[in-house]
C-alpha cells in the first residue's frame, strides 16, 4: 500500500517554463512534507518542506504548495533551469505521532524532471 | 563539515553471502537513518537510530539489522542476499530526527548474483 504517490514518473519542461511536480498522499496522520531532488550517482538533497499548519512555502525558486483536504501537494518551479534537471522525491511524516511508523519519513517513487535548453 | 560517507560505494556479492555496510553521518549529527533505493520503487525506509537506539524499523525482513555505534557512526548488514536485495543502499544524517533536514550520502551499489 503506497502512502505516497507520484503519478507521474517523468516531466519535460521548456528552460524558463514553471515546473510542477505533483504529490498525492493517504495517510492522514501525516503532517510534515518534504521535497528531496537527486542526481544521477549522488544522495539526494533537501529542497524545501511545509508543515500541515500551512498550504504554501517559498524558497527563492522553489515553491510548494500543500492542499490537506485534498490530501494532495506539489511544487512549483519557476523559472526552470536545465541544472533543476533531476529526479524529484516528494517525502512525508507524521511529527506528531508517537507510535509505530514515528520517526520515518515515507518517499514517493519520484518523478524524473527533464527541463530542455 | 564534511558530508555522510558510505563504505563501500561499490560491492558484488553473489547469494547466500552476508554483507555489511557502513556510514559515518555528519559531525554532530545523532539521527541515523537507512534507505533502500530500486528501479521504480523510490526509497523504501530501513530503519532510524539515535543515540545508539533503533527508534524505528521498516517493512523488511528480519535478514536486515542494524547498529550505530557511541560516535554515531552506523552499520547495516545483510544476511543470506537473495537476488531481490541488489539495491542503492543511502544512509542519511540529521542532527536529531529525520524530520529535520536530512543529509544523504552517496550510497553503496550493492549487487548479488
Amino acid at each position: 500500500d503506497q502512502q505516497v504517490k507520484q503519478n507521474s514518473p517523468s516531466l519535460s519542461v521548456q528552460e524558463g517554463r514553471i515546473s510542477i511536480l505533483n504529490c498525492d498522499y493517504t495517510n492522514s496522520m501525516f503532517d510534515y512534507f518534504l521535497w528531496y531532488k537527486k542526481y544521477p550517482a549522488e544522495g539526494p538533497t533537501f529542497l524545501i518542506s511545509i508543515s500541515s499548519i500551512k498550504d504554501k512555502n517559498e524558497d527563492g525558486r522553489f515553491t510548494v504548495f500543500l492542499n490537506k483536504s485534498a490530501k494532495h501537494l506539489s511544487l512549483h518551479i519557476v523559472p526552470s533551469q536545465p541544472g533543476d534537471s533531476a529526479v524529484y522525491f516528494c517525502a512525508a511524516s507524521a511529527v506528531s505521532y508517537s507510535g509505530a511508523g514515528s520517526y520515518q519519513l515515507t518517499f514517493g517513487k519520484g518523478t524524473k524532471l527533464s527541463v530542455i535548453p | 563539515k564534511a558530508g555522510v560517507t558510505q563504505t563501500p560505494r561499490y560491492l558484488i556479492k553473489t547469494r547466500g553471502q552476508q554483507v555489511t555496510l557502513s556510514c559515518s553521518p555528519i559531525s554532530g549529527h545523532r539521527s541515523v537513518s537507512w534507505y533502500q533505493q530500486t528501479p521504480g520503487q523510490g526509497l523504501q525506509f530501513l530503519f532510524e537510530y539515535f543515540s545508539e537506539t533503533q527508534r524505528n524499523k521498516g517493512n523488511f525482513p528480519g535478514r536486515f539489522s542494524g547498529r550505530q555505534f557511541s560516535n554515531s557512526r552506523s552499520e547495516m548488514n545483510v544476511s543470506t542476499l537473495e537476488l531481490g536485495d541488489s539495491a542503492l543502499y543511502l544512509c542519511a544524517s540529521s542532527e536529531d530526527s529525520p524530520y529535520n533536514e536530512q543529509f544523504f550520502g552517496p550510497g553503496t551499489r550493492l549487487t548479488v548474483l
